[in-house]
């Protein structure tokens, strides 16, 4: 019954590793985005697919790449991984413009 | 540039009382706004929302005031209880795939 759901949950890897997170929505929605939650929680969006077109891609670092083989998924493959991005990243997904479901969360640390 | 913010970082109420979120916006083209509420260790969950056109809509326990003179946005929530603690996010909507949240609000409910 989940909605949205990521994996992993929890990802530690080190400094200049490459490591992928995977998203997957069963609402039927159209939309999908990639959030970015700081220690502060400060949510900041990194990336929105309307139907796998990507629509924002935030002044996010050339080492995030979004992919989204289909409507349902929308997975972040991030390149050499630095301190800095060390975060809780959030997969969320909508209908259209409509209020956003958002996944649990991946916290990703990175030694 | 655009900015949604909240005037408050933290609230703390006593349980019972009832609570009140601000959110300020900048972008006066903005036509859509959500509340979400995060628990801890989950992701945000959406409360309620309100279009534009409307000044007030309410929820169960909850009601959104829109005031388009002054950009302002609040959530009231009634009765407030333990299980209301979380942080809570104002977010606009400006089409699909187009969001932008405020820095959240943490609110503690005292028993």
């Amino acid at each position: 019954d989940t909605a949205v759901s990521q994996t992993p949950k929890y990802l530690v890897t080190q400094m200049g590793n490459d490591k992928s997170i995977k998203c997957e929505q069963n609402l039927g929605h159209d939309t999908m985005y990639w959030y970015k939650q700081d220690s502060k929680k400060f949510l900041k969006i990194m990336f929105s697919y309307n139907n796998k077109e990507l629509i924002i891609n935030e002044t996010v670092p050339n080492r995030f790449s979004p992919k989204s083989p289909d409507k349902a998924h929308l997975n972040l493959h991030i390149n050499s991984l630095e301190l800095g991005d060390s975060a809780v990243y959030f997969c969320a997904s909508s209908l259209s413009s409509y209020e956003q479901y958002f996944g649990p969360g991946t916290r990703l640390t990175v030694t | 540039g655009e900015s949604v913010g909240l005037h408050l970082p933290t609230l703390s109420v006593q349980e019972g009382d009832n609570s009140i979120i601000n959110c300020a916006y900048s972008n006066s083209a903005s036509d859509y706004f959500i509340w979400y509420k995060q628990e801890s260790g989950k992701g945000p969950q959406f409360i309620i929302d309100i279009r534009s056109n409307m000044d007030k809509r309410q929820g169960q326990r909850v009601t959104v005031l829109l005031n388009k003179t002054v950009k302002h946005l609040s959530l009231q929530i009634a009765a407030t209880q333990p299980g209301d603690s979380a942080v809570y996010f104002c977010a606009e909507n400006k089409g699909a795939g187009k969001s932008t949240f405020g820095d959240g609000t943490t609110l503690t409910v005292k028993p």
